[in-house]
C-alpha cells in the first residue's frame, strides 16, 4: 500500500530533551516536507526537500533541523525542545514530474507532540 | 505573498442538502488550486484540484470545484451533504512564481447533521 509513515504518533517530553520525529515514504517521491498545525492557521511549511541531500527552508523553520539521507527518509529534528513546539506535525511527500507545482501531495497521519 | 483565505471556520449543514465550502487566494498570475479533507486522527487527503482547463473539477467522494478567475475563488461544493462528509477542509494554492510553495488556508469544519 502506498503511504507516508510517521513515528511517534504522540509524543509528551520536556523542554529541552532532544527529540526526533520519523517519516518514510514507499512510493519514490522525490519531494517531501515538513508541516506544522495550529488552529486557524492551517498547515505552515517547517522544511521540504526536494531530493536526497537537497533541504531547504520554510515558512517556519526555527528550532528544526531535518536531512535527506535516503530518498525514502525525512526525519525532523527538535534539538532543543520548547513549548511553543507544541502542535500537530504532518510529513508529507509528492514527485516532482510532470511538474511539481501541479502534483498533489500525500500526508502520513499526522504526530502531535506536546513540549511541557 | 500568495494567500489563501477561508472566511468560514465553521459551516452547519443538514444531511442532503447542498454544501459549499469557501475560499479566495491573492496572487497574480496563473494559481494551482488544491483542496484536501483531514478526518478525525488522520491526514490530510486530497479531494481536487485545478490546474489547467475546465473551470469547474470534479472529485473524490462526490465533491467539485469552480475556479473564478475574475474573483479569485476556488468553492468546494457537493450537491447533496453526507454526514460522514463531516471533516476539517483545507485550500491551498501554489505558484511557480513563488517557488513553487504550497501555501494553506486556515481550515474550514464542515459539521453535516443528521
Amino acid at each position: 500500500e502506498a503511504q507516508v509513515t510517521q513515528n511517534p504518533r504522540y509524543l509528551i517530553t520536556v523542554t529541552g530533551k532532544k527529540l526526533t520525529v520519523t517519516c518514510s515514504q514507499n512510493m519514490n517521491h522525490e519531494y517531501m516536507s515538513w508541516y506544522r498545525q495550529d488552529p486557524g492557521l492551517g498547515l505552515r511549511q517547517i522544511y521540504y526537500s526536494m531530493n536526497v541531500e537537497v533541504t531547504d527552508k520554510g515558512d517556519v523553520p526555527e528550532g528544526y533541523k531535518v536531512s535527506r539521507k535516503e530518498k525514502r527518509n525525512f526525519p525532523l529534528i527538535l534539538e532543543s525542545p520548547s513549548p511553543n513546539q507544541t502542535s500537530l506535525y504532518f510529513c508529507a511527500s509528492q514527485f516532482i514530474l510532470p511538474g511539481l507545482a501541479g502534483n498533489e501531495q500525500f500526508f502520513g497521519p499526522g504526530t502531535r507532540l506536546t513540549v511541557l | 505573498a500568495q494567500s489563501v483565505a477561508q472566511p468560514e471556520d465553521q459551516v452547519n449543514v443538514a444531511e442532503g442538502n447542498p454544501l459549499t465550502v469557501k475560499c479566495t487566494y491573492s496572487v497574480s498570475g496563473n494559481p494551482y488550486l488544491f483542496w484536501y479533507v483531514q478526518y478525525p486522527n488522520r491526514g490530510l487527503q486530497f479531494l481536487l484540484k485545478y490546474i489547467t482547463g475546465d473551470n469547474l473539477v470534479k472529485g473524490s467522494y462526490g465533491f467539485e470545484a469552480e475556479f473564478n478567475k475574475s474573483q479569485t475563488s476556488f468553492h468546494l461544493k457537493k450537491p447533496s451533504a453526507l454526514v460522514s462528509d463531516s471533516a476539517l477542509y483545507f485550500c491551498a494554492v501554489r505558484f511557480k512564481a513563488a517557488g513553487n510553495k504550497l501555501t494553506f488556508g486556515g481550515g474550514t469544519r464542515v459539521l453535516v447533521k443528521p
